[in-house]
């Protein structure tokens, strides 16, 4: 099983809609989370990290579930500038090393 | 200048030429890493540097030759590249500690002819 998955889409939706992504993610040790945006032909962008208790930027809510070893992103309210590709990244510091993951990408298009 | 700085931008370069591509970071952290990506293709780790000390080297063809003098440079040396190595490689910075995210360079768009 990967360290790390993510379900690729494309995930097509009107602009207004709410969209949700989940990240699974695989080792119980792992310790950070983070989510990431990253536009056609550009370098990855930090786009919020994860906390345990939820936290919510604006349009943007992340949650962790450590129980069920998930974590989501919601978009309320989506733009058209919200078509990207949505990388989910996990980090486990622990004595056996330490080790940084990246998932897939989750595709997003907004429509019109 | 801060943050992660990636020279060049675009690369093009033949098959028996020998590049180099360059990363700064201006932001104090202890790890620096090298990714490429494909067109349409998830990131792939290919190099990993933490206290400038090598500790990841993704099966990379020894065609690509990282160096990381120091922790705030790193270099990818290039020689006798095959044209499927065009793509967009990335340098990224962070703080192992801490489990800090990674900050990303612009990238170097290389293609190879």
């Amino acid at each position: 099983r990967k360290e790390v998955e993510q379900d690729p889409g494309p995930f097509n939706v009107p602009e207004g809609a709410t969209v949700a992504f989940n990240c699974t993610y695989s080792n119980s040790a792992s310790q950070s989370f983070f989510w990431y945006r990253q536009d056609c032909r550009k370098e990855p962008k930090l786009l919020m990290s994860v906390y345990s208790s939820g936290n919510e930027d604006g349009r943007f809510t992340a949650q962790l579930n450590r129980a069920s070893q998930y974590i989501s992103l919601l978009i309320r309210d989506s733009k058209l500038s919200d078509s990207a590709t949505y990388l989910c990244v996990v980090i486990r510091d622990s004595i056996s090393g330490y080790a940084l993951n990246f998932g897939k990408g989750t595709s997003l298009l907004v429509t019109p | 200048e801060t943050g992660v700085t990636q020279t060049p931008r675009h690369l093009v370069m033949g098959m028996t030429n020998k590049k180099s591509l360059k990363c700064e970071q201006h932001l104090g952290h202890n790890a620096m890493y090298w990714y490429k990506q494909s067109a349409k293709k998830p990131l792939e780790l290919m190099f990993v540097y933490s206290l400038e000390e090598r500790v990841e080297n993704n099966s990379v063809p020894s065609r690509f030759s990282p160096e990381c003098p120091n922790s705030s440079h790193l270099f990818l040396h290039l020689h006798t590249l095959q044209p499927e190595d065009s793509a967009l490689y990335l340098c990224a910075s962070s703080q192992v500690q801490g489990n800090s995210p990674l900050h990303f360079g612009n990238g170097t768009r290389l293609t190879v002819t």
